[in-house]
C-alpha cells in the first residue's frame, strides 16, 4: 500500500531534549515535506526536499534540522525543542512538486 | 505564489451540493488551483487541480472562470462525513514551495 508514514504519532518532551520525528514514504518520490498546524494559523511549511541531499527552507524553519540521505526517509529534528514547537507536524511526498502531495497521518508534539 | 482567499467556514445539509469558492486575483500564467480536503487528525488529501474551465473526477468538480481569478470546489451531494477543512491552493507546477493558508472550515449538518 502506497503511503507515507511517520513515527512516533504522540510525544511528550521536555524543552532542550532533543528529537527526531521520522518521515518515510514508500511512492519512490522526489519531493518530500514538513509542515506544521496550528489553530488559527493553518498548515506551514517548515522544510522541504527535491531530491536526495537537497533540502531547503519553508515559511518557519527556525529551530528545526532535516536530512535527506535516502530518497524514501526524510527526518525532522529538533535539536533543542522549545514549548513554542508544540504542534501537529505532518510530513509529505510527492513525485516531484508540493500541488499533489501525499501526507503522512501527523505526529502531535508536546513540548513542556 | 498567488494570495486565495475562502470563506472562513461554511454550513450546508446532506445531500445538497455545497459550492466554495476562492479568490485569487493575482494568479499567474502559469499557475495551476489545486484543492485538498483535510479530516480531523489527519493529513490534508488532494481533491483536484485544474487549470482553466471545468474539471471533474468522481469527488469533486472544479470550476475555474475564464479570467481564472476566482474557482469554485463542488461537491455534489454531501454527506455527514464531508466535514473537513477544504484548502484551495495556487501556485506553479513542479514549484517548490507552497502555502496552504487556513481553509474553509464545512460543517454538514443532518
Amino acid at each position: 500500500e502506497a503511503q507515507v508514514t511517520q513515527n512516533p504519532r504522540y510525544l511528550i518532551t521536555v524543552t532542550g531534549k532533543k528529537l527526531t520525528v521520522t518521515c518515510s514514504q514508500n511512492m519512490n518520490h522526489e519531493y518530500m515535506s514538513w509542515y506544521r498546524q496550528d489553530p488559527g494559523l493553518g498548515l506551514r511549511q517548515i522544510y522541504y526536499s527535491m531530491n536526495v541531499e537537497v533540502t531547503d527552507k519553508g515559511d518557519v524553519p527556525e529551530g528545526y534540522k532535516v536530512s535527506r540521505k535516502e530518497k524514501r526517509n526524510f527526518p525532522l529534528i529538533l535539536e533543542s525543542p522549545s514549548p513554542n514547537q508544540t504542534s501537529l507536524y505532518f510530513c509529505a511526498s510527492s513525485t516531484q512538486g508540493p500541488e499533489t502531495q501525499y501526507f503522512g497521518p501527523g505526529t502531535r508534539l508536546l513540548v513542556l | 505564489l498567488a494570495k486565495t482567499t475562502q470563506p472562513i467556514s461554511m454550513d450546508s445539509y446532506e445531500g445538497q451540493e455545497v459550492n466554495i469558492t476562492c479568490s485569487h486575483n493575482n494568479i499567474a500564467t502559469n499557475d495551476y488551483i489545486t484543492w485538498y480536503q483535510q479530516f480531523p487528525s489527519q493529513g490534508p488529501r488532494f481533491i483536484i487541480q485544474g487549470y482553466k474551465t471545468k474539471v471533474t473526477n468522481e469527488v469533486a468538480s472544479l470550476f475555474i472562470p475564464a479570467d481564472r481569478k476566482s474557482s469554485t470546489l463542488s461537491l455534489p451531494r454531501v454527506s455527514l462525513s464531508d466535514t473537513a477543512v477544504y484548502y484551495c491552493l495556487v501556485g506553479p507546477i513542479f514549484d517548490d514551495k507552497i502555502i496552504f493558508g487556513k481553509g474553509t472550515r464545512l460543517h454538514i449538518l443532518p
